[in-house]
């Protein structure tokens, strides 16, 4: 069965600093891979996602995810964070019968 | 105007009250779908939709019902609310297969 890990529950970084999130998941065939964010009150809002081709893509507000095969991995980075990159970010890979499947989620915390 | 809208944005109910949760989309997206959010659980699938005569179960349906009125408007009703029912909901939309999905801004009930 397809599923998603996002192993680090809480990420506290210091505003400027660099940002890995982590994300691995599982699936049988080539994945539809999706990050997304959530800001405090809001809805999910795409940052970006993988399909084919070049395995690193680039998103949103700086963002970028690198898909390793070998690795089952999707992981999201941001070379330099702002403070209003504060948020709750989620892995999701596309699954059969038209469903998404979410990871549980990460809580980004920046330091001025 | 948002693409995808819910209605109410807030709502405190006893328990037992029938509860309706309303998404409209100007998206034209064919696939619907109702998500409900708890703190650290990520996103659970409600239900799902992929045409007006096409209803299906997520993992988490029992207490829940759907109706789809047209392709643009997809409610969500709890018969008889209970407080583990209190939650973020979210409706989300997808115009085609192994593409991202679409949120609205959410619905937050609160079951006393």
């Amino acid at each position: 069965a397809q599923s998603v890990t996002q192993p680090d529950i809480h990420i506290t970084v210091s505003e400027g600093a660099s940002l890995e999130l982590r994300c691995n998941y599982s699936y049988g065939a080539t994945p539809y891979l999706f990050w997304y964010v959530q800001s405090p009150g809001q809805g999910l809002q795409l940052l970006l996602k993988y399909f084919s081709g070049d395995t690193l893509v680039q998103g949103i507000k700086g963002f970028e995810a690198e898909f390793k095969r070998s690795q089952s991995s999707f992981n999201l980075r941001k070379p330099s964070v702002h403070w209003s990159d504060a948020a709750e970010y989620f892995c999701a890979v596309g699954a059969t019968d038209d469903k998404i499947i979410f990871g549980k989620g990460t809580r980004l915390h920046i330091l001025p | 105007d948002a693409d995808v809208t819910q209605t109410p944005r807030n709502r405190i109910t006893k328990t037992g009250k029938r509860i309706m949760l309303e998404c409209s989309q100007t998206k034209g997206h064919d696939r619907m779908y109702w998500y409900r959010q708890d703190p650290g659980l990520g996103l659970r699938l409600i239900y799902y939709s992929f045409d007006v005569k096409d209803i299906n179960k997520g993992e988490i349906s029992d207490g829940y019902s759907v109706s789809r009125q047209a392709q643009a408007k997809f409610s969500l009703s709890l018969e008889s609310a209970i407080p583990n029912q209190t939650a973020l909901y979210f409706c989300a939309t997808q115009g085609a297969s192994y593409n991202e999905q679409f949120f609205g801004p959410g619905t937050r009930l609160t079951v006393l």
